[in-house]
């Protein structure tokens, strides 16, 4: 049972252009979400998240959108560099008395040159 | 400052060995997890310790124990191995107190099982 989608495995996107990375869940006790970027071979480095009382939040070039009634999250990068090209994990939190980290299984984001 | 730092960084241990998988925390963190990341798919939720105490369990067999130190340190313990254990553990730390609910990981440790 994936409560934390992410439904497109890659994305391409030219460099200057804006990314949009997309995340559906489908548990209704998520309330707080992250956004996660992997390199290989390393651990995955927090960029950014949202608590469920707000729609929009952003630092500098990663804005994430929130829609609740939707059940989806968007990340969007603008403008998109060449060193943004990994693997991005959309992750969910409950407030269930532990904090235990629900992700997706990620979008691997290309930026071309 | 230093990030949450984990070892050893890779490791190979044949079925049935034991292993232990050793993080320390971002300094101030209190709060220790653990994760298991298999080829494909995203982080898989093993434990959080909070305050010496487990605050929760993911869905892993009792061949996976953890326990957190007076330090905040935290080692993940794997026994009887088998092969399907191989896989990339990681290891986040938190605040857990405040509002601040941000995970940061470490590099994790590659186990590879023969």
């Amino acid at each position: 049972d994936q409560q934390v989608k992410q439904n497109s495995p890659s994305l391409s996107v030219q460099e200057g252009r804006i990314s949009i990375l997309n995340c559906d869940y489908t548990n209704s006790m998520f309330d707080y979400f992250l956004w996660y970027k992997k390199y290989p071979a390393e651990g995955p480095t927090f960029l950014i998240s949202i608590s469920s009382i707000k729609d929009k939040n952003e630092d500098g070039r990663f804005t994430v959108f929130l829609n609740k009634s939707a059940k989806h999250l968007s990340l969007h990068i603008v403008p998109s560099q060449p060193g943004d090209s990994a693997v991005y994990f959309c992750a969910a939190l409950s407030n269930f008395g532990n904090e235990k980290l629900t992700f997706g299984t990620g979008t691997r984001l290309t930026i071309i040159p | 400052d230093a990030g949450v730092t984990q070892s050893p960084t890779h490791l190979i241990k044949t079925r049935g060995q034991q292993v232990t998988l050793r993080c320390s925390p971002i300094s101030g963190h209190k709060s220790v997890s653990w994760y298991q990341q298999v080829l494909g798919q995203g982080p898989q939720f093993i434990f959080q310790y909070y305050e010496k105490e487990e605050r929760g369990r993911g869905n892993f067999p009792d061949r996976f124990s953890a326990r957190q130190f007076p330090n905040y340190s935290s080692e993940l313990n794997v026994n009887a191995l088998l092969l399907g254990d191989s896989a990339l553990y990681l290891c986040a730390s938190s605040l857990d107190g405040g509002g601040a609910r941000e995970q940061y990981f470490g590099p994790g440790t590659r186990l590879t099982v023969t």
